[in-house]
């Protein structure tokens, strides 16, 4: 079935550093892919999504491209701040109406 | 804010009862989607609903069950609660339920059960 995996956290970075948190997936046919955030206390919320190979999705200064020789979508930043501090989750759709398949979160933490 | 609205925000129980948590979904969306997170297994897929029907399940238990109501509004019910129970219960909406959907996350019920 499909998966997704992400790197183990919790990533400690001082503010203003390069952001790196990587993303596999494992599925059939051509899946989107997106990264959802999720601040303390609140619920997920959608943070970028990219629907093809090589669409790179991007907001907020963070950027993912979808790259499906390496079954990859890392998410990238940088100069993090201390307000990034959340967990990042990767997530994988299937297409149709398949159910979505989310990664274990990474939580990130900025220090100033 | 997200749209999605959750109640109760907390709720304490015993084992062994019953509870049930209500979502309502942004206006204009139809599909509403239960998740459950814990510390030990993150973010789980439970069930989905679009407009009223049934449209996947992934790993919700049969102590648990849920419907979607013709005001689309969605109800969990948790029942025969267990220690391993306690968890943030989520709901999501988005417009029709297609897996490439924007998903709008509520803020969360927090469960605790002693």
């Amino acid at each position: 079935g499909d998966s997704v995996t992400q790197m183990e956290g919790p990533v400690t970075l001082s503010e203003e550093a390069f952001l790196t948190i990587n993303c596999t997936y494992t599925a059939t046919g051509y899946p989107s892919l997106f990264w959802y955030v999720q601040y303390p206390g609140e619920g997920l919320q959608l943070l970028l999504k990219a629907t093809k190979a090589d669409d790179k999705g991007s907001n907020k200064g963070f950027e993912a491209t979808y790259r499906k020789e390496t079954t990859s979508f890392h998410l990238e930043k940088g100069s993090v701040q201390v307000s990034d501090s959340a967990v990042y989750f990767c997530a994988l759709s299937p297409g149709g109406y398949q159910k979505v398949t989310f990664g274990t979160g990474t939580k990130l933490q900025v220090i100033p | 804010d997200s749209g999605v609205t959750q109640t109760p925000k907390h709720l304490i129980t015993a084992t062994g009862q019953r509870v049930t948590l209500r979502c309502s979904p942004r206006s204009g969306d139809l599909s509403v989607y239960w998740y459950q997170q814990s510390l030990d297994q993150g973010l789980q897929f439970l069930i989905q609903y679009y407009n009223g029907e049934e449209r996947a399940k992934g790993n919700i238990l049969e102590r648990f069950s849920a419907q979607q109501f013709p005001d689309l509004h969605s109800e969990l019910n948790l029942s025969s609660l267990e220690l391993g129970d306690s968890a943030l219960y989520f709901c999501a909406s988005s417009v029709d339920g297609a897996s490439t959907d924007t998903q709008y996350f509520g803020p969360g019920t927090r469960l605790t059960v002693l």
